[in-house]
């Protein structure tokens, strides 16, 4: 296993538009996190996943942010009706259910909103 | 809500020399976990060093090692010999322990240029 794998890798869509995205954890890994970073800034906190229950989403999510974990596995991250400040960086990361548990990250999927 | 401080928004050290990056933390629980990443540019993040509230010994991973003081909150990484390699966003963060939600909270980070 090579480690958390996301894809797109890049993606350029209109604004109103619909776009999902796809993590495929490290295969042991039973947690599962979405984090949006924008430039110059850390990444920001999106939800995550204990296989596949979605146990916890930020606040700030909009209710146009969908998350889904179906067999515990891969991951799928849509935005409905993109808007141009949806424009960033999704990171996924995955980890291993243990105290404390070190968070391995993806590439990240770069958005961008014209 | 955990905050994280990075107070440095850019550092550059000389090849060889031994830079610090500083972070502080505010939260009100005793038990928690602390990490500093790294994002070379346009690749992806990865773990530097990680420490556990807990303990009182301050980690270390080779050229990397960090000062971690409970009291004042504050958890910095000292990076000695530099190398060119070493360029790159350092992002402190911050874990609740595990019965207070699993997000982590990242610092607005640190660039890190090493200048030959």
């Amino acid at each position: 296993d090579t480690g958390v794998s996301q894809d797109p890798r890049h993606k350029i869509t209109k604004r109103g538009q619909n776009v999902t995205f796809r993590c495929d954890p490290i295969s042991e890994h039973n947690r599962l996190y979405w984090y949006r970073q924008t430039l110059g800034q850390g990444p920001e906190f999106l939800t995550y996943f204990q296989n596949e229950a979605q146990l916890e989403k930020s606040r700030l999510l909009s209710d146009r942010f969908s998350a889904e974990r179906p067999k515990g596995s891969f991951s799928t991250l849509e935005i409905q009706r993109t808007e141009q400040g949806d424009s960033a960086m999704y990171l996924c990361a995955s980890s291993l259910l243990v105290s404390g548990e070190t968070q391995y990250f993806g590439p990240g999927t770069r958005l961008l909103v014209l | 809500a955990q905050t994280v401080t990075q107070s440095q928004p850019e550092m550059s050290v000389q090849e060889a020399e031994t830079v610090t990056l500083s972070c502080t933390y505010d939260t009100s629980e005793s038990d928690y976990y602390l990490f500093w990443y790294k994002q070379p540019p346009s690749r992806q993040m990865i773990l530097v060093i990680r420490q556990e509230a807990y303990k009182q010994q301050n980690a270390t991973e080779n050229r990397f090692s960090v000062n971690f003081q409970k009291a004042a909150k504050s958890f910095s990484l000292k990076i000695s010999d530099s190398q060119l390699g070493d360029a790159a966003m350092y992002f402190c963060a911050y874990r609740s322990p595990d019965n207070y939600g699993q997000n982590f909270v990242f610092g607005p980070g640190t660039r890190l240029s090493v200048l030959p």
